[in-house]
């Protein structure tokens, strides 16, 4: 069945140090991906997606690229800010648009003054 | 975005008891809503999804007596876990998003149930 692999935390960074989170998935058919981001005392938060191979995703200094190749969805951003600390969720919907989700295990991230 | 607000946040209920847990869409309608589970350091797991006015559809291995999903207006859903037991003690959360105008899904904010 459809899965995702995501590194575990938590990941503990400075502020203004780069940041990745891997993301790897298996899918039937050509899925949709997406980085969700919950922050404390919050519901997820859609954070970017991608639709097709090669598609990069970006939102508030994130990007994911979407590597049909390497079956990945990696999360980078190049300088961390405290406020990002958050748990990370890659997800895949093999379905049309947002209909059913299939969620990794998520990423807590911590960022350090 | 949209809201999504979920109800309780936090719970602690004694074993052979009944929780309800909301799901409220604030400011759109919630054709449909998907609730989950997270037990500590997995995924999200997805228990069933609901469309309003119908049945919820369960996934495999989701037991529909015991989580009994009620989708009866375009704003609110509600999860009612039954007889509950120290093993349903989990992360719920649910989600909503309007189907017709293809939007994606948004997210409560969780409720952490205990059971004693």
């Amino acid at each position: 069945g459809d899965s995702v692999t995501q590194m575990e935390g938590p990941v503990t960074l400075s502020e203004e140090a780069f940041l990745t989170i891997n993301c790897t998935y298996t899918a039937t058919g050509y899925p949709s991906l997406f980085w969700y981001v919950q922050y404390p005392g919050e519901g997820l938060q859609l954070l970017l997606k991608a639709t097709k191979a090669d598609d990069k995703g970006s939102n508030k200094g994130f990007e994911a690229t979407y590597r049909k190749e390497t079956t990945s969805f990696h999360l980078e951003k190049g300088s961390v800010q405290v406020s990002d600390s958050a748990v990370y969720f890659c997800a895949l919907s093999v379905n049309s648009g947002y209909s059913t989700l299939t969620f990794g295990k998520g990423t807590m991230l911590l960022v350090s003054p | 975005g949209a809201v999504v607000s979920q109800h309780p946040s936090r719970v602690i209920c004694k074993s052979g008891t009944s929780v309800k847990i909301e799901c409220r869409s604030l400011d759109f309608q919630a054709t449909t809503m998907f609730w989950y589970r997270q037990f500590p350091k997995q995924s999200l797991m997805l228990m069933a999804t609901s469309n309003e006015g119908s049945k919820a559809t369960y996934e495999q291995g989701v037991e529909k007596d015991k989580f009994l999903i009620n989708h009866a207006s375009l704003t609110l859903s509600t999860l009612t876990v039954t007889s509950a037991h120290p093993e349903d003690s989990s992360f719920y959360i649910c989600s909503a998003r309007d189907r017709a105008a293809n939007t994606e899904a948004f997210f409560g904010q969780g409720t952490r149930l205990t059971v004693v």
